[in-house]
């Protein structure tokens, strides 16, 4: 099973609003990742955590507020959000470093959640 | 830093038809792992194939199969007996296969190749 998934499916909110997004897959992966994607464009890193520690952060703004309360979970808390944070945001996970050759480094994708931000 | 080109931004495939997308790499790197990623509209990104850079063998998966030139780092694509279903956003990505202590590499993306399938 390779099942990463998302909630909710979309979410519209204000600026002035705070609202988490969920995460979580059940494979045992130790590396979850945030991604942000605007329309026919590739995904954009935000985080990485890898045994549930952030390891990167690609300098995204404060108002993006990542969490991983254990090793299948991830959140990512949002607060007084722009228009321009509209977008769809992927989580995806891997096995992670422990792991050894390309089926450990390949990361699966969820849903997503399509965000709107009046 | 590595770099990923898909220099289609379009293409189109009659259906039963065979279309094959190219994607380019710029890397100093030896080893490393080479993906297709596709993103139907709306719908989840899902792998497609995945190539190590240390196999000659290319990878194939049913109707999916690659193209690995290594020397000159390509990654093409080929899609047989194209379907309807096959109608999506096309990402090449590149991923380096040096380790990173308690870390994890980043997958590099190309832009995209939006293939429509034409019945």
């Amino acid at each position: 099973d390779t099942e990463v998934t998302q909630t909710p499916k979309h979410l519209v909110m204000g600026m002035t609003n705070k609202k988490s997004l969920k995460c979580e897959q059940h494979m045992g992966h130790r590396a979850m990742y945030w991604y942000k994607q605007k329309a026919k464009k590739p995904p954009e890193l935000m985080f990485v955590y890898s045994y549930e520690k952030l390891s990167i952060n690609e300098s995204v703004p404060s108002r993006f507020s990542p969490e991983c309360p254990n090793s299948s979970l991830l959140n990512l808390h949002l607060h007084a959000l722009q228009p321009e944070d509209s977008a769809l945001y992927l989580c995806a996970s891997s096995q992670g470093p422990s792991g050894t050759g390309s089926l450990s480094e390949t990361q699966y994708f969820g849903p997503g959640t399509r965000l709107l931000v009046l | 830093a590595q770099t990923v080109t898909q220099s289609q931004p379009e293409m189109s495939v009659q259906e039963a038809e065979t279309v094959t997308l190219s994607c380019t790499y710029d890397t100093s790197e030896s080893d490393y792992y080479l993906f297709w990623y596709k993103q139907p509209p709306s719908r989840q990104m899902i792998l497609v194939i995945r190539q190590e850079a240390y196999k000659q063998q290319n990878a194939t998966e049913n109707r999916f199969s690659v193209n690995f030139q290594k020397a000159a780092k390509s990654f093409s694509l080929k899609i047989s007996d194209s379907q309807l279903g096959d109608a999506a956003m096309y990402f090449c990505a590149y991923r380096s296969a040096l380790p990173v202590s308690g870390a994890t590499n980043k997958l590099i993306f190309g832009t995209g190749t939006l293939l429509a399938v034409q019945p």
